[in-house]
């Protein structure tokens, strides 16, 4: 069956560290993949999107890792804030070859930046 | 540039009522998906419609259905409700050049 893993439900890093937050799934083939932030109470606010044939991508202290072989994405935020505690959510496209848009959202990792 | 809204933000329902949540797509968006988040998990994709027609469906039952208008909005209506059903519903717009979900911040359905 299809999955998307995000392998921490919860992480606590201190303020000024790096934080690493890793989505991992089976049985999928995505054209690309996404992250997302939610706050409580919120609708998810899109950060990244990565392409297959894409490496790496960054966004000012964000970087996104895309590996199709290991079917999966590391998301960084360096230099981590009080302000970045959020919950994470990497998301999968399918169907895009058929100019669809579906995206299938794992369960999210709640980050706590700890001042 | 006016985002997303859906209204009601909350609502109660009964078991077995039938219930309709709308959604208005961001200014530019012809394309508009709904998803299910029950608590403390990720949202789940419930469909998504492209030009009035369904373009894409997740593992939901018939008792959901959607429809998009040609203003880009759209509802979801949700037929013999269950207790199961009781959730966040998200609605998110996007456009094919910009594959980016714009989310609302979604309609609490309560379900007794």
């Amino acid at each position: 069956s299809q999955k998307i893993e995000q392998n921490s439900e919860a992480l606590n890093i201190q303020e000024g560290k790096t934080a690493t937050l890793t989505c991992n799934y089976t049985n999928y083939s995505p054209a690309y993949l996404q992250w997302y932030r939610q706050d409580p109470g919120r609708g998810p606010v899109f950060l990244l999107l990565i392409r297959e044939n894409e490496k790496e991508k960054r966004k000012e202290r964000l970087k996104v890792t895309f590996d199709t072989t290991l079917k999966q994405s590391l998301f960084h935020i360096t230099a981590s804030q009080p302000a970045d505690s959020a919950t994470y959510l990497c998301a999968l496209a399918v169907g895009a070859q058929t100019g669809a848009n579906n995206l299938f959202f794992g369960t999210g990792t709640r980050l706590t930046v700890i001042p | 540039e006016t985002g997303v809204t859906q209204s009601p933000t909350h609502l109660i329902k009964t078991r077995g009522q039938q219930v309709t949540l709308r959604c208005s797509s961001q200014s530019g968006h012809n394309t508009v998906s709904w998803y299910q988040q029950a608590l403390g998990q990720g949202p789940q994709f419930i469909f998504q419609y492209y030009r009035e027609e369904e373009n894409g469906r997740g593992n939901f039952p018939p008792r959901f259905s959607g429809l998009q208008f040609p203003n880009y909005s759209s509802e979801l209506n949700v037929n013999a409700l269950e207790l199961d059903d009781s959730a966040l519903y998200l609605c998110a717009s996007s456009s094919f050049r910009d594959r980016a979900l714009h989310f609302g911040n979604g309609t609490r359905l309560t379900v007794t």
